[in-house]
C-alpha cells in the first residue's frame, strides 16, 4: 500500500521567517508527487514533481523532489499572514488503481504577525 | 473556464432523508472523483469515475451512491446517512499529462451536517 508522511504536522512561524516543509513516501512506480494548499476549503494546487522536473518554484515558494531519498521538501521564504494553511503532500503510483492519489497527514502552518 | 462548481455549499440532513451533492466542470477532464474530508484530516478518496465509468470504489458504504451522467456532470447520491457521516465532501477531476502526471483540481467542497 503507497505511503505518504508529512513532517512537521504543525508549525508556528514568525512573519518574515523561512520554513521547509518535509514528505516523504513509499509508493510502487512513483509517477508524481503533488503539493496542494489548504485553507478553509478546498485545496489549491501549488506544484507537480515527476522525475523529469523535479525542481520547481513560484514566486516565494519552491520545492524539490529528491528521487533517491523518495522525499520532497517544500520551502517557503519571507513568510506571510496569507500563508497560515494547511500544506498537503500527495503521490500517485502506478503501480495500483490509475488515478489514485494518496494523500498525506499534511502541515498545519500558523504565521503570525 | 478552470473551475470545478460544488453544490450546496451546505448541507443538513437527518438520518432518514434523501439528497444529493452535485459536482460540474467544462474543461474537458475525463476523470472525475469523490473525497471525503473530516477536520484536520487528509481528504479520503471515495470514488473515481473515468470516461463516465466508475473505476474505483473505496470500499464505500452502500448509502453513498455516486452517478456520472454525462463527461461534465458528477452527483452523489445520500440517503439513510449516519452523523459519522458528516464531513467536507470534495469533488476533483482532472487530465493526465503527457508525462502521465495527474493533476486534480478541487471544488470548494459541500459541507455536510448529518444529524
Amino acid at each position: 500500500e503507497d505511503k505518504v508522511v508529512q513532517s512537521p504536522l504543525s508549525l508556528v512561524v514568525h512573519e518574515g521567517d523561512t520554513v521547509t516543509l518535509n514528505c516523504s513516501y513509499e509508493v510502487t512506480n512513483f509517477r508524481s508527487l503533488l503539493w496542494y494548499k489548504q485553507e478553509k476549503k478546498a485545496p489549491t494546487f501549488l506544484f507537480m514533481l515527476t522525475s523529469s522536473g523535479i525542481e520547481k518554484k513560484s514566486g516565494r515558494l519552491s520545492s524539490i523532489l529528491d528521487k533517491k531519498e523518495l522525499s520532497s521538501i517544500l520551502n517557503i521564504t519571507a513568510t506571510q499572514t496569507g500563508d497560515s494553511a494547511i500544506y498537503l503532500c500527495a503521490v500517485e503510483g502506478s503501480g495500483g488503481s490509475n488515478y489514485k492519489l494518496t494523500f498525506g497527514k499534511g502541515t498545519l502552518l500558523t504565521v503570525n504577525p | 473556464d478552470t473551475e470545478v462548481t460544488q453544490t450546496p455549499k451546505h448541507l443538513v440532513m437527518g438520518m432518514t432523508n434523501k439528497k444529493s451533492l452535485k459536482c460540474e466542470q467544462h474543461m474537458g477532464h475525463r476523470a472525475m472523483y469523490w473525497y471525503k474530508q473530516k477536520a484536520k484530516k487528509p481528504p479520503e478518496l471515495m470514488f473515481v469515475y473515468s470516461y463516465e465509468k466508475l473505476s474505483i470504489n473505496e470500499s464505500v458504504p452502500s448509502r453513498f451512491s455516486p452517478e456520472c451522467p454525462n463527461s461534465s456532470l458528477l452527483n452523489l447520491h445520500l440517503h439513510a446517512l449516519q452523523p459519522e457521516d458528516s464531513a467536507l465532501y470534495l469533488c476533483a477531476s482532472s487530465f493526465r499529462l503527457l508525462t502521465g502526471a495527474n493533476v486534480l483540481t478541487f471544488g470548494a467542497g459541500s459541507r455536510l451536517t448529518v444529524l
